[in-house]
């Protein structure tokens, strides 16, 4: 079965205790992309990588890092969590980007992250 | 940047309703606008797209929504709601330029009654 897939589903940390989010997607995408979303606000975008090797930041990147070692995971790290980044993350996968009428997004069913 | 503007925070509909769900978004040229749908607890899924040509699209779920230059919308409509439409809805608008960026709006939360 197609998916993306994220690792744990719920966290619960303390400050600055790093922790890393794990994302897999088994379609051979070569686009990837971090979101967190928070009430009121929306979903807001992380980072998001193109290829191997490539990342870039998206919207709220600050405190936050990824890789792209290997085309199937996109990790997302937090080095020093706070609590301001307590949300629920989403990571998501597309063919070959958004710019692309057939390559969709899929998104993973989300990593309710809570750092007290 | 572009932003988009989703004014309603919760609407409530009667089961057999109509339902329109607006969002107006701010960017300087045409961009890809989308719409998506989250169930309580899982991810988001893909409902309807606009990338060009007919202004209005069709969707899964017998949505539809109609881009309308003029007035920077793109309003997702359904001519007759089901109770399991309740969910969270959101637009978001990708950037012509920078192709891979993706901003949401903040969400309609729809209520159906029966």
């Amino acid at each position: 079965e197609a998916q993306v897939t994220q690792n744990p589903r719920y966290l619960i940390t303390v400050t600055g205790k790093k922790l890393t989010v794990t994302c897999s997607q088994n379609m051979n995408h070569e686009y990837m992309s971090w979101y967190r979303q928070d009430p009121g606000l929306g979903l807001r975008q992380i980072y998001y990588s193109m290829n191997v090797e490539v990342t870039d930041k998206g919207d709220v990147p600050e405190g936050y890092k990824v890789s792209r070692k290997e085309k199937r995971n996109f990790p997302l790290i937090l080095e020093s969590p706070s609590p301001n980044q307590t949300s629920l993350y989403f990571c998501a996968s597309s063919l070959n980007g958004l710019s692309s009428y057939n390559s969709p997004l899929h998104f993973g069913n989300g990593t309710r992250l809570t750092v007290t | 940047a572009q932003s988009v503007t989703q004014p309603d925070i919760h609407i409530t509909v009667s089961e057999g309703a109509s339902l329109e769900l607006r969002c107006n978004y701010s960017y300087g040229a045409t961009p890809y606008l989308f719409w998506y749908v989250q169930s309580p607890g899982q991810g988001l899924q893909l409902l309807l797209k606009y990338f060009s040509g007919d202004t209005l699209v069709q969707g899964i779920k017998g949505f539809e929504a109609e881009f309308k230059r003029s007035q920077s919308s793109f309003n997702l409509r359904k001519p007759s709601v089901h109770w399991s439409d309740a969910a969270e809805y959101f637009c978001a608008v990708g950037d012509r330029e920078y192709g891979n960026k993706l901003v949401f709006g903040a969400g309609t939360i729809l209520r159906v009654k029966s």
